[in-house]
């Protein structure tokens, strides 16, 4: 069974650009999370998508956005890049949350680097 | 207070001795338990899921879970040079709508 993928690897964009990131869950999954990892930070919680709706987000700017398509993929955008948006972003996924929770399976990241 | 806390480390133990990794916790609503081991440059992989107190047991990995002191632990038994990575812990309540992570323990298991 394939696992969570990501692309690209790594981006690499200059101050006030904008950056895609892309994420597919692994099949059956249909809620996609989305964390920031920066160096010291620990995991940081992003955004939450499920069934195409964005359930939840965590304490960032407007600027981060996302949004998911009907076959459970996802996409995360950052506008008006900053330097300090550097960090490795990693996406999750689960079983659409019922009556409980369900474990996340990460993918390998995206590495962001802003000059 | 932040929803959970974790001893960063580094920790550093010799090939065969059993490594303890803790994490506390403050809203006694969590319900959900989890540990992830990140490698370098990858995304974190999950080792270890439980919600209720007590013990479970995977091999040489033991999560152990004391709600009553919002406390959680993992123990490495017989560790080894390619348990080093970094563990991170990780709960949720019973909604799943946001998960907090600890900050990591960086571990390094030396031959």
């Amino acid at each position: 069974e394939a696992g969570v993928t990501q692309s690209p690897t790594h981006l690499i964009k200059t101050r006030g650009q904008q950056a895609t990131l892309r994420c597919s869950p692994i099949s059956g999954h249909t809620s996609v999370y989305w964390y920031q990892q920066a160096l010291g930070l620990g995991l940081q919680f992003l955004l939450w998508y499920d069934e195409g709706e964005e359930r939840n987000r965590g304490n960032f700017p407007p600027r981060f956005s996302g949004r998911q398509f009907p076959n459970y993929s996802s996409e995360l955008n950052v506008n008006a890049l900053e330097l300090e948006d550097s960090a490795l972003y990693l996406c999750a996924s689960s079983l659409t949350l019922t009556s409980g929770s369900d474990e996340q399976y990460f993918g390998p990241g995206t590495r962001l680097t802003v000059t | 207070q932040k929803e959970v806390e974790q001893d960063p480390g580094p920790l550093s133990v010799p090939e065969g001795a059993i490594v303890s990794l803790n994490c506390t916790y403050s809203n006694s609503a969590f319900q959900y338990f989890m540990w992830y081991r990140q490698y370098s440059r990858k995304g974190p992989e999950l080792l270890m899921y439980t919600y209720s107190s007590g013990n479970k047991e995977d091999g040489r990995f033991t999560a152990q879970v004391d709600k009553s002191s919002k406390y959680i632990s993992l123990f490495i038994r017989d560790s080894q040079p390619s348990d080093s990575a970094t563990y991170l812990c990780a709960i949720t309540d019973n909604t799943g709508n946001q998960f907090y992570f600890g900050t990591g323990t960086s571990l390094t298991v030396i031959p």
